[in-house]
């Protein structure tokens, strides 16, 4: 089983609200990455970090901002929630095997 | 475009049944393909991994085959059970970095009833 954990699981707030998702990983993978699902949709990245002080954008554009202060902490922000933020957050982490280890989501909705 | 392709989109099977999922890409250049398990509000899970040398692998009732000429990658699951109902990703990794480019599928919702 993979030591990869979200908080919240679930969240419901209103739009305007900032909101930080946890993830945390004891793996002491230097690799971190955040990728939003939609029922029946694929995986989209929106960012990752290779270590340390390192984050990038992934491929969908996403207001949210992520730090990397910690090797084993990879936090999400939305400083302003909107309706269209609504969908699953997943975070996954890997060594170098390419083996994605996810956490179990963080499922956002924004009334 | 580099694009990875899944059918069925959706699949009901009986318990105790065998069935095979489909996946299809266009990524080039290819490092690895693996087969994800997404449990219904649960993180995927990796169930096995293809390199391109590699034609059939399997783990447990989960047995993943690819053929690299074809771009083609089959998942058979062998006499199924309740606890295989789940989606099941197809993931294609390319060769354009340390860690290669994912390319995910959309998925097959698998439903298995008793």
């Amino acid at each position: 089983e993979a030591d990869i954990y979200q908080t919240p699981r679930y969240l419901v707030i209103g739009t305007g609200k900032k909101i930080t998702l946890e993830c945390s990983q004891t793996m002491g993978h230097d690799k971190m990455y955040w990728y939003q699902q939609d029922p029946g949709m694929e995986l989209h990245l929106i960012h990752y970090s290779y270590g340390v002080n390192s984050t990038e954008k992934g491929d969908l554009s996403s207001e949210s901002t992520v730090s990397r202060i910690r090797t084993e902490h990879f936090p999400l922000t939305l400083e302003s929630a909107r309706p269209s933020h609504t969908s699953q957050y997943l975070c996954a982490s890997t060594r170098n095997t390419g083996e994605l280890f996810f956490g179990e989501g963080s499922r956002l909705t924004v009334l | 475009k580099n694009q990875v392709e899944q059918s069925p989109q959706s699949l009901i099977i009986l318990e105790g049944k065998n069935c095979t999922l489909q996946c299809n890409y266009t990524v080039s250049p290819f490092s690895n393909l693996r087969w994800y398990k997404q449990d219904t509000g649960r993180g995927p899970v990796s169930l096995t991994i293809m390199t391109f040398s590699e034609n059939t692998k399997s783990n447990g009732r989960y047995t993943a085959t690819l053929d690299a000429d074809t771009k083609q990658s089959s998942l058979h699951i062998t006499a199924s059970q309740l606890s295989d109902s789940a989606s099941y990703i197809c993931v294609v990794s390319d060769r354009g970095s340390t860690l290669g480019r994912l390319y995910f599928g959309r998925g097959t919702q698998l439903t298995v009833w008793p």
